[in-house]
C-alpha cells in the first residue's frame, strides 16, 4: 500500500538558517510526489512537484526538493528561511488511476527571529 | 476569484444534526476530490468525481456521508446525524483530466458540539 512518512512532527529554525524537511514514501511504481504548504486559515498551496526527469526540482518561494529513488525520499530544502515560511508542510504521493493524493502527517515549521 | 471555493468556511452544529457543504471547483475542471483533515493530521481522501460520476469512495466515508456532483460542476458533501468525531476540516480540490496539479479550496471547518 502507498504511504508517506514525514519523520519530523515539529521543527524550529532561526530566520536565515537553512532548512530540510524529510519525506519518505512507499509506492510500487514511479511516484508522482508533491510538497504542499498550509498556513493558518489558508488552503493548501503547492510548492513543487516531481514526475520524472531531473531529480532536483525547483518550486515557489525559493524551495527545492530532491528525489532519491534509492532512499525512497523526497526531501524539501530551502537555503535561507524567512519568518513568513512558518507553516505546516505536507508531502504527498499521487496514487491510483484516480490520481488521489496520499499524505504524510505534516511537519510544523516554526521560525525564530 | 477563479480558485476553488468552499462554503461555508465554518460550521458549528449540534450532534445529531445534518450538515451540507458546497464546493465550487475551478471552471472546466473535470476532477473533483473531497478530503478530510483532523487536527495534527494530513488530509485523508474521502471521495472522487470525474465530471458527474462518483468513481471512488474511501472506507472512511460511512453511510452517514454522501456526496454529489449533479451537473459535473459544483459538488455537495452531506453528513447526516453528525457525531463529535466528524469535527474536522473538509477540503475540496479540483483538477483537469490529465493535469498534474490539484488546486485546493480553503476548506470548511466543522465543529460538532
Amino acid at each position: 500500500a502507498q504511504s508517506v512518512t514525514q519523520p519530523d512532527i515539529h521543527i524550529t529554525v532561526s530566520e536565515g538558517a537553512s532548512l530540510e524537511l524529510r519525506c519518505n514514501y512507499s509506492y510500487g511504481a514511479t511516484p508522482y510526489l508533491f510538497w504542499y504548504v498550509q498556513s493558518p486559515g489558508q488552503g493548501l498551496q503547492l510548492l513543487l512537484k516531481y514526475f520524472s526527469g531531473d531529480t532536483l526540482v525547483q518550486g515557489i518561494k525559493g524551495f527545492e526538493a530532491e528525489f532519491k529513488r534509492s532512499q525512497s525520499s523526497f526531501n524539501l530544502r530551502k537555503p535561507s528561511v524567512h519568518w513568513s515560511d512558518a507553516a505546516e508542510y505536507f508531502c504527498a504521493v499521487r496514487a491510483g488511476n484516480n490520481r488521489k493524493l496520499i499524505w504524510g502527517l505534516g511537519t510544523s515549521l516554526a521560525v525564530n527571529p | 476569484d477563479t480558485g476553488v471555493s468552499q462554503n461555508p468556511r465554518h460550521k458549528i452544529t449540534k450532534r445529531g444534526q445534518n450538515v451540507t457543504f458546497r464546493c465550487d471547483p475551478i471552471s472546466e475542471h473535470n476532477r473533483l476530490y473531497w478530503y478530510r483533515q483532523t487536527l495534527g493530521q494530513g488530509p485523508e481522501f474521502l471521495t472522487y468525481f470525474q465530471n458527474e460520476a462518483q468513481l471512488e469512495k474511501s472506507r472512511l466515508l460511512s453511510d452517514r456521508f454522501s456526496a454529489e456532483r449533479p451537473k459535473g460542476s459544483f459538488s455537495t458533501l452531506e453528513i447526516q446525524r453528525t457525531e463529535q468525531g466528524d469535527s474536522a476540516m473538509y477540503l475540496c480540490a479540483s483538477s483537469l483530466l490529465g493535469d498534474t496539479e490539484a488546486f485546493f479550496g480553503q476548506g470548511t471547518r466543522l465543529t460538532v458540539v
